[in-house]
This record gives structure tokens, sequence and C-alpha cells, in this order.
């Protein structure tokens, strides 16, 4: 079963524009992490929050986590053509041993 | 380093055939992992594999298996092919445990006609 739910599930935005992905989930977590996935490619791990940061930043990317909330958000910030790809949040629950995904959110980023 | 790679990267097969997919993972990982892609279940965990031990199994019948060999290489089998086993096989591997960073292959795209 997910354990995550992304939205929105698809997004379509101009080259520039910023893109903001929410994922949700159920249980308490150890991490979380965000992966992309070009069309029927493998995924590409993009960053780990753990629960107990609220923040994180990786270049053109800002995580947030609310695990008061059991939220989490990825924003792209002055999104390319080249970021076009499915964006998957993945949690490590702390009663569990695997990494569960969501459903992902489809982005296009139009020139 | 080279990244995780797996073959065949495409196959066609028919319905209760089997078919066996391999995985080779990054040099120095130790844990792989198998997840099946569809459009409507997304992705899901099937099995993880540490120091040739299955560590974790989804929720999957037991037509799904899997093996992992002394030099962290791994396998997974899939008998008696159904339509609903057409899929993206994706293997993804990471230094100790199925919750570390996943690193992942290109994928097997299994069509079951």
């Amino acid at each position: 079963s997910q354990q995550g739910e992304e939205d929105p599930q698809a997004l379509s935005i101009q080259e520039g524009e910023n893109a903001t992905m929410n994922c949700s989930y159920k249980t308490s977590i150890n991490n979380l992490q965000w992966y992309r996935q070009n069309s029927g490619r493998g995924l590409v791990h993009l960053i780990l929050i753990r629960s107990n940061e609220r923040e994180k930043h990786s270049g053109r990317l800002r995580v947030t986590l609310d695990t008061s909330k059991k939220s989490s958000s990825l924003l792209i910030t002055a999104s390319r053509a080249a970021d076009t790809a499915s964006y998957f949040c993945a949690t490590d629950e702390t009663s569990g041993s695997r990494l569960t995904f969501g459903e992902g959110t489809q982005l296009t980023v139009n020139p | 380093k080279a990244g995780v790679t797996q073959t065949p990267r495409y196959l066609i097969k028919t319905r209760g055939q089997q078919v066996t997919l391999s995985c080779s993972p990054i040099s120095g990982h130790r844990s792989v992992s198998w997840y099946q892609q569809t459009p409507g279940q997304g992705l899901q965990f099937l099995f993880e594999y540490f120091s040739e031990t299955q560590r974790n199994k989804g929720n999957f019948p037991g037509r799904f298996s899997g093996r992992q060999f002394s030099n962290s290489r791994s396998e997974m089998n899939v008998s008696t092919l159904e339509l609903g086993d057409s899929a993206l096989y994706l293997c993804a591997s990471s230094l100790y445990t199925g919750t570390d960073t996943q690193y992942f292959g290109p994928g097997t795209r299994l069509t079951v006609l």
C-alpha cells in the first residue's frame, strides 16, 4: 500500500517559474526522501530530510518537513525544461524496514 | 563508480512462461531491493536482499522470488507469468539497508502477451 500521497498528481508550468509538490504520509517516520524519474527510466535520489529536520536545501531544491502535519513539500526554483519528470516522495517508517513510495507528481516545464 | 546495471532492458514473454531478471549493484553496496512499477499501482516493493539473505518481502505472490549472490549481484524470477505482471522492474542498491538512499538501475521493461 502507498504511504505517501503526492499532490498535485500533475503540474504544468513555464520555464523560470517555481514548482511546488506536496507529500502527505500516515505514520511516524525516520526520514523522508525525494526522487525524480524521467519517463520510463530509473529513479534518481534528490534529497533526504530526517525527522528532526524542518528544512533542507540542495541547489535549486528546497524541501520542508512538518512532522506534526505528516507532510513534506519539494520546491524547485527557477524551473527548466530539463526538470520535466515525475517526482516521488519515499518514507522510511519507524515501524518498517523499507521505503514506501508515493504515487508521484508529474511535472511538465514548458520552454 | 559504475552505476546499477540491469539486464535485459526489455523483455517480451507470453503467459505461463517464466523470466529471470538480473541486477548488478554499485560496487561496495550490500543491499539490493527490487520494485515493480505499473501505471495503476505505482512503485511496489518486492523484496530486499542483504548478504545473500532475503531481509524483507513485499506483498507479492510466491511466483515472485529472488536471490543474491556472494558478490551482491541479484536476480529475480517470476514464474507462470500473467498479463498483470507487465511492468517496469526496478532494482536499487544501497550501502546497508533498504531505507538508505537508494541508487536505482534503469529498469527492465517486461511485457507479457
